[in-house]
């Protein structure tokens, strides 16, 4: 059984750092490509960045709203993916979801259940 | 970017009633497009891939249409199961979400 578990997220104050795991299992997970997703508080799903496996480069990509500010990373020995958030602004309040793509294409057909950041004064 | 646009944004239906939601893209996609059913304070799942293929082990009463930019999501006999909210996503270029269609209780 597939399965990606998050952990993290808390309250952090705007201009802090946090760093964000996913601990997967279920798959081989250093074949996969995976990718955060977030979502604010009532709100839609944003598409924050994405990682393709090691044997590619491991290439990242990221969306215009967190480019230079949020890494992602992944360690294969471990099954673990990684955000790591910097300069956290007010607007990156948010559930984070960590998700595997269907083999390498851009669609997920596993979720997370998700962690809480919350960027407040 | 491909924008994605859904509507309507909310819906009201019954139990056993034929639902339909759209979803337009900025540009075509041709049939790369995927639909995700989201509950209320759980992670979205998976219902169809690639405009008109099923989730495994989903149930028949979802279907998925369409091509190039305009695609529909279809629940034949609306299940107490079903509300929820439903959002489409583009992957021909990198990829996008749709703002989401909140189906409700009439």
């Amino acid at each position: 059984e597939v399965q990606l578990v998050e952990s993290g997220g808390g309250l952090v104050k705007p201009g802090g750092s946090l760093r964000l795991s996913c601990a997967a299992s279920g798959f081989t997970f250093s074949d996969a490509w995976m990718t955060w997703v977030r979502q604010a508080p009532g709100k839609g799903l944003e598409w924050v960045g994405r990682i393709k496996t090691i044997g590619e480069g491991g290439t990242t990509d990221y969306a215009a709203p967190v480019k230079g500010r949020f890494t992602i990373s992944r360690d294969d020995s471990k099954n673990t993916l990684f955000l790591q958030m910097d300069s956290l602004k007010t607007e990156d309040t948010a559930v984070y979801y960590c998700t595997k793509h269907y083999n390498i294409l851009n669609y997920f057909d596993y979720w997370g259940q998700g962690t809480l950041v919350t960027v407040s004064s | 970017d491909i924008q994605m646009t859904q509507s309507p944004s909310t819906l009201s239906a019954s139990v056993g009633d034929r639902v339909t939601i759209t979803c337009r893209a900025s540009q075509s996609i041709s049939s790369w497009l995927a639909w995700y059913q989201q509950k209320p304070g759980k992670a979205p799942k998976l219902l169809i891939y690639k405009a008109s293929s099923l989730e495994s082990g989903l149930p028949s009463r979802f279907s998925g249409s369409g091509s190039g930019t305009e695609f529909t999501l279809t629940i034949s006999s609306l299940q107490p199961d079903d509300f929820a909210t439903y959002y489409c996503q583009q992957y021909d270029t990198y990829l996008t979400f749709g703002q989401g269609t909140k189906v409700e209780i009439k």
